[in-house]
């Protein structure tokens, strides 16, 4: 079966524009995971979905960045007058429910501020 | 606050030679511990994790880990390492048990060179 996809690959802006970045999750996987990895921080946990709970926004480093998730499938994280700083690899990933099973990553979409 | 520390950057090993990978977390309770590996342009693959019982655990790829609670640390090994076993490889702990999900907390990574 097909694993977790994300668009673009690569997506390149201008400061100031807003993205957004398409996550699909492997069929049947209740939970889907935003992480961002960058040079300077490393990976970073950024949002969380279960379901239909409400989101675990935790990881989120300010309001310019949401993320929605219709109907418990494809999640969009959106930024909003995008910064150099957010320059790095947006990673998705899925799972069953339950915090033992395993994550499935998908290969990221790298985004590039100028 | 949980955290990981890779205190290795890079690691460059002979093609056929042993690897060991550091990792240290810093977790309240019982963590739930895994190894990720990045090769070149790919997205991060589980080579292995611990949640409870045995602490030596066995992994894909040849990989294996040993999870020492009185160190706090996860080591990776390998006994013999292929040129393919170049990559980039993540520690992480997981949040809580019993949730429903398990956000990741990941070590800074460790790069290893394999060399001919």
């Amino acid at each position: 079966g097909a694993g977790v996809s994300q668009s673009p690959s690569n997506k390149v802006t201008e400061k100031g524009k807003d993205v957004e970045l398409r996550c699909d999750p492997i069929s049947g996987h209740t939970a889907l995971y935003w992480y961002r990895q960058s040079l300077g921080q490393g990976l970073e946990f950024l949002i969380y979905f279960q379901g239909n709970s409400a989101p675990d926004k935790s990881g989120l480093p300010s309001d310019r960045f949401s993320a929605e998730r219709t109907g418990g499938s494809v999640s969009t994280l959106t930024i909003q007058r995008t910064q150099q700083e957010d320059s790095a690899v947006y990673l998705c990933a899925s799972s069953l429910s339950g915090a033992h099973n395993e994550q499935f990553f998908g290969p990221g979409t790298r985004l590039t501020v100028l | 606050a949980q955290s990981v520390t890779q205190p290795d950057i890079h690691i460059t090993v002979s093609e056929g030679a042993s690897l060991e990978l550091r990792c240290n977390y810093s977790y309240g309770a019982t963590p739930y511990l895994f190894w990720y590996v990045q090769s070149p342009g790919q997205g991060l693959q589980l080579l292995l994790k611990y949640f409870s019982g045995d602490t030596l655990v066995q992994g894909i790829k040849g990989f294996e880990a040993e999870f020492k609670r009185s160190q706090s640390s996860f080591n990776l090994r390998k006994p013999s390492v292929h040129w393919s076993d170049a990559a980039e490889y993540f520690c992480a702990v997981g949040a809580l048990q019993g949730a429903a999900g398990n956000k990741l907390t990941f070590g800074g990574g460790t790069r290893v060179l394999v060399k001919p």
